[in-house]
C-alpha cells in the first residue's frame, strides 16, 4: 500500500526559510499529481502548491506565490517544498497528498511548521 | 479561485440517525473533459484527511455504503444513512476541477 512521509518541519523565525520533504514508498510518483496542503491550527484545509509529475506543470496558491517553490526528485521518489520569507500566517500542519483523476486518496501524516519569533 | 461553501458548519446527530451536508461551489465544477471533480474528505482529530467520495458519488475503497454523494453543477450533498460513533470529525467538500479548494468544513458530533 502506498505511503507518504513528510519531514522538515519545525520552529522558524519570520523571514527565514524551511524546506519540507515528502517521501513516497510502495508506489512511484510518475503518474500522479502531488500537492502540498496545509492546515492552520483549528482551521480548514488550504491547498498550497501542486505539481503534475508527468508534465511538470506547477501550481501555487496566491498566498504563497513568489515565496514557495515546489519541486521533485524522480530518483528519490520525493516531493519538496522550499518555503522562503516565512510569515506568522504560514504556521500550519503541512500535508503532502497524491492523486490522479481529480481525487487524492493518499495523504501523509503531516509535518508541523511554526513561524514565530 | 472556486469558492466552496458548506452548510451546516456544525451538525449534532443522534447515533443511528441520518445526517446530510451540503456544498455549493461558486461556479460549475464540470470540467472540460466532462467529469465533475467533486470529492468529500473526512478528518478525525489529530489525523490527516481521508478520501470518502470522488467524482460526486463514487465511494473510495473501504468506505461503508452508508455514505453516499449526489449533486451536479454547483450543488452537492453528502449523506450518511445511519451515523455511527466512528463518523465523528470534520467533513470537507473539495473541488479539483481547477486548482483544488475546499469548503470550510462541517463538524459532525454525536448528541
Amino acid at each position: 500500500e502506498g505511503q507518504l512521509v513528510e519531514s522538515g518541519g519545525g520552529l522558524v523565525q519570520p523571514g527565514r526559510s524551511l524546506r519540507l520533504s515528502c517521501a513516497a514508498s510502495g508506489f512511484t510518483l510518475d503518474d500522479y499529481v502531488m500537492h502540498w496542503v496545509r492546515q492552520a491550527p483549528g482551521k480548514g484545509l488550504e491547498w498550497v502548491s501542486g505539481i503534475n509529475w508527468k508534465s511538470g506543470r506547477l501550481h501555487y496558491a496566491d498566498s504563497v506565490k513568489g515565496r514557495f517553490t515546489i519541486s521533485r526528485d524522480n530518483a528519490k521518489n520525493s516531493l519538496y517544498l522550499q518555503m522562503n520569507s516565512l510569515r506568522d500566517e504560514d504556521t500550519a500542519m503541512y500535508y503532502c497528498a497524491s492523486g490522479s483523476g481529480g481525487y487524492y486518496p493518499v495523504w501523509g501524516q503531516g509535518t508541523l511548521v511554526t513561524v514565530s519569533s | 479561485d472556486i469558492v466552496m461553501t458548506q452548510t451546516p458548519l456544525s451538525s449534532p446527530v443522534t447515533l443511528g440517525q441520518p445526517a446530510a451536508i451540503s456544498c455549493r461551489s461558486s461556479r460549475s465544477l464540470v470540467h472540460s473533459d466532462g467529469n465533475t471533480y467533486l470529492s468529500w474528505l473526512h478528518q478525525r482529530p489529530g489525523q490527516p484527511p481521508r478520501l470518502l467520495i470522488y467524482e460526486i458519488s463514487n465511494r473510495f475503497f473501504g468506505v461503508p455504503d452508508r455514505f453516499s454523494g449526489s449533486g451536479a453543477g454547483t450543488d452537492f450533498t453528502l449523506k450518511i444513512s445511519r451515523v455511527e460513533a466512528e463518523d465523528v470529525g470534520v467533513y470537507y467538500c473539495m473541488q479539483a476541477t481547477q486548482f483544488p479548494t475546499c469548503g470550510q468544513g462541517t463538524k459532525l458530533e454525536i448528541k
